[in-house]
């Protein structure tokens, strides 16, 4: 079966401070890869997706950055935070989607971030 | 273009009774539905989706969602609430004939049940 890691569970970074945040999948191959950022227990905000290694779709412009240098490992990096890059962030996997498909996605258990 | 509107931000119903968590979308074509729930502080949880095919889909946990293209909602349903249900509800939604083959989330609807 497939499962979806994610660490650390929690974070206290000062401000300016670098970030890494890492996602692994397993037991599937070639997954679409998915960054969300969940403020206030809220909305979800997808920030990266990723259908290959290399291959990074930003979809909010800001200070945060991702990465997929393998299959199923997917990062999430900063080089400076900044206070509203506090949250919880989710990472997901899917199977890879195209026009007809109807899969669903598979979240990991989120890292809080809090940015003092 | 697709969206997803959840109009209630909390729902409150005691146990035993059935609730409803309601959600409407807006696709241009003819679209995917999903549900998911978040317990505190976890990830998101599939519990169901509609494809095609009968209106009426049942999922994990005893929900099940019914799903009215003339009203364009989909609606997440349970008989017999549970204080365990207490949790935040997502719906999400696919266009299939969109551009994007990202689902759109909702806000969320947070489901408190009541002893």
């Amino acid at each position: 079966s497939q499962t979806i890691h994610q660490w650390p569970a929690t974070l206290v970074q000062p401000v300016g401070s670098p970030l890494s945040l890492e996602c692994t999948v397993e037991g599937t191959s070639n997954p679409n890869l998915y960054w969300y950022r969940q403020a206030a227990g809220r909305g979800l905000q997808l920030l990266f997706y990723s259908v290959g290694i290399g291959q990074i779709s930003s979809e909010v412009p800001q200070n945060l950055s991702a990465s997929r240098p393998q299959d199923r490992q997917f990062i999430l990096s900063s080089k400076k935070l900044l206070l509203s890059d506090s949250g919880f962030y989710l990472c997901a996997w899917s199977p890879i989607l195209f026009a007809g498909s109807n899969n669903e996605q598979f979240f990991g258990p989120g890292t809080r971030l809090t940015v003092l | 273009a697709q969206s997803v509107a959840q109009p209630e931000d909390q729902v409150n119903v005691a146990e035993g009774n059935p609730l409803t968590v309601k959600c409407t979308y807006s696709v241009s074509g003819n679209p995917y539905l999903f549900w998911y729930v978040q317990y505190p502080n976890r990830g998101l949880q599939f519990l169901l989706k509609y494809i095609t095919g009968d209106n009426l889909v049942k999922g994990s946990y005893g929900f099940e969602a019914e799903f009215n293209k003339s009203q364009t909602s989909f609606h997440l349903k349970k008989p017999s609430a549970l204080v365990s249900d207490s949790a935040l509800y997502f719906c999400a939604v696919r266009d299939i004939a969109g551009g994007s083959y990202i689902p759109t989330f909702g806000r969320g609807t947070s489901l408190i049940v009541h002893p």
